[in-house]
């Protein structure tokens, strides 16, 4: 079973706020990720870390930033969020499991981001 | 760049009837496919996984196939459930490990 958590789940902050999303699994995966999903809408992939001090932007552009300083931990920052930053962040994990049914990829619960 | 295309975008049926999801790649070079499901307002819940070199995986009711010369793949639920309703999702891994989804498929059963 999948242990990913997100926080906060809701939130919502007025702009030039800045603000970070907490990420944190408990499998030991090496591989994290940053999704961003408008309601609707299909997931794009806007950070990714193959492991610690390993981090690259995804497909999307974004205007936050992360960092994983530890294996578990890969929290996302906004520095100054504005009414376009709404949305909904995903942030899942993956490890390599040569099983048949090994490379699963496993999200968190999500967090949503109003901007005012 | 490899697109993901999911058909239909939404469907509505009775409960109890057996339904096919698809979902199309454009390029045949991935090293899986995984099909998700979303409920409203939650993240993914991962339902199979098919390796490049596997036709089919099964999980229950659930039922995957994949064939990667054509770029398809296919979700057969058998005796759908209103429990069933949910956003359902496909993504390709093409090798990297950064999964590439398509705009998935909203299914409502309907008691």
């Amino acid at each position: 079973e999948a242990d990913i958590y997100q926080t906060p789940r809701y939130l919502v902050i007025g702009t030039g706020k800045k603000i970070t999303l907490e990420c944190s699994q408990t499998m030991g995966h090496d591989k994290m990720y940053w999704y961003q999903q408008d309601p609707g809408m299909e997931l794009h992939l806007i950070h990714y870390s193959y492991g610690v001090n390993s981090t690259e932007k995804g497909d999307l552009s974004s205007e936050s930033t992360v960092s994983r300083i530890r294996t578990e931990h890969f929290p996302l920052t906004l520095e100054s969020a504005r009414p376009s930053h709404t949305s909904q962040y995903l942030c899942a994990s993956s490890e390599f499991d040569p099983r048949p049914s090994g490379n699963t990829i496993y999200f968190g619960e999500g967090s949503w981001l109003t901007v005012v | 760049k490899q697109e993901v295309t999911q058909i239909p975008a939404a469907l509505s049926v009775p409960e109890g009837e057996n339904l096919v999801l698809n979902c199309s790649f454009t390029d045949s070079a991935i090293y899986n496919l995984q099909w998700f499901r979303q409920d409203p307002g939650k993240g993914l819940t991962s339902l199979l996984l098919i390796q490049s070199s596997q036709r089919e995986q099964t999980s229950g009711r659930l039922n995957a196939s994949l064939d990667k010369s054509s770029g398809r793949s296919t979700l057969y639920i058998a005796a759908s459930q209103p429990g069933d309703s949910a956003t359902y999702l496909c993504a390709v891994d093409p090798g990297t490990y950064k999964y590439i989804f398509g705009t998935g498929t909203r299914l409502k059963v309907l008691a």
